[in-house]
């Protein structure tokens, strides 16, 4: 069964760092999402990218935070100067479109800024 | 803008007892989906049911169904004979009927089976 894979599962980066999240969604969806959970919160939407361009974004999504997709297969968040509020999981998650099935989450990375 | 009410921080049930988890929306929008996701202990995100606005009968999956009341904006997920695999947390979400729209999740109902 195909599967959305996120690199790396666990992040550790010190405050004021950058870090970059990798995700390689399933080769045939169109649409791209990144979510963030705080531990033990709700699930919140950062960003929706389709087309090379970002479709939709939260207020969460600010100037710190940055998505690319640099190859066909690759799909990248970048958080700049990162802060101790940034520590959470973060999942990627892809879909073809409005499916019933349509969003397929990767196992996310726990990123833990100290 | 789309909301997702899941009052029940908590709910506890024994091992082959039917459980329901709550969940109310509020949207303007008159094409949506509403989703169920199970959140165990590792942390990862599965798909459980899928209802849609227009959809006249209630979703199920196996042991899974989903009580779509739409004049009450309801979305309540029925586990019927629980498991002990089924600690875990659960989440209600939905999307406007566009393509590449975003999910919006509500907060969670952790769910804990006991034998």
């Amino acid at each position: 069964e195909p599967e959305v894979t996120q690199t790396p599962s666990h992040q550790v980066t010190q405050m004021g760092q950058e870090v970059i999240l990798r995700c390689v969604p399933i080769s045939n969806h169109l649409y791209f999402y990144w979510y963030r959970q705080i531990l033990g919160q709700k699930v919140e939407f950062l960003v929706s990218f389709y087309n090379n361009e970002i479709s939709e974004k939260s207020e969460i999504f600010d100037d710190q935070f940055s998505v690319e997709r640099p190859d066909g297969s690759n799909f990248t968040l970048k958080i700049r100067s990162t802060k101790l509020e940034d520590s959470a999981m973060y999942f990627c998650a892809s879909s073809e479109g409005l499916g019933v099935y349509g969003y397929t989450f990767g196992s996310g990375t726990r990123l833990t800024v100290v | 803008a789309q909301k997702i009410t899941q009052t029940q921080p908590g709910m506890f049930v024994q091992e082959k007892e039917a459980v329901t988890l709550d969940c109310t929306y509020d949207t303007s929008d008159q094409s949506y989906g509403l989703f169920w996701y199970k959140q165990p202990s590792s942390g990862e995100m599965i798909f459980l049911i899928y209802q849609g606005s227009y959809d006249e009968q209630n979703a199920t999956e196996g042991r899974y169904s989903l009580n779509f009341q739409k004049a009450r904006k309801s979305a309540n997920l029925v586990i019927s004979a629980s498991q002990l695999g089924d600690s875990a947390m659960y989440f209600c979400a939905m999307r406007r009927n566009q393509a590449g729209t975003a999910l919006i999740f509500g907060k969670g109902t952790t769910l804990s089976v006991s034998s």
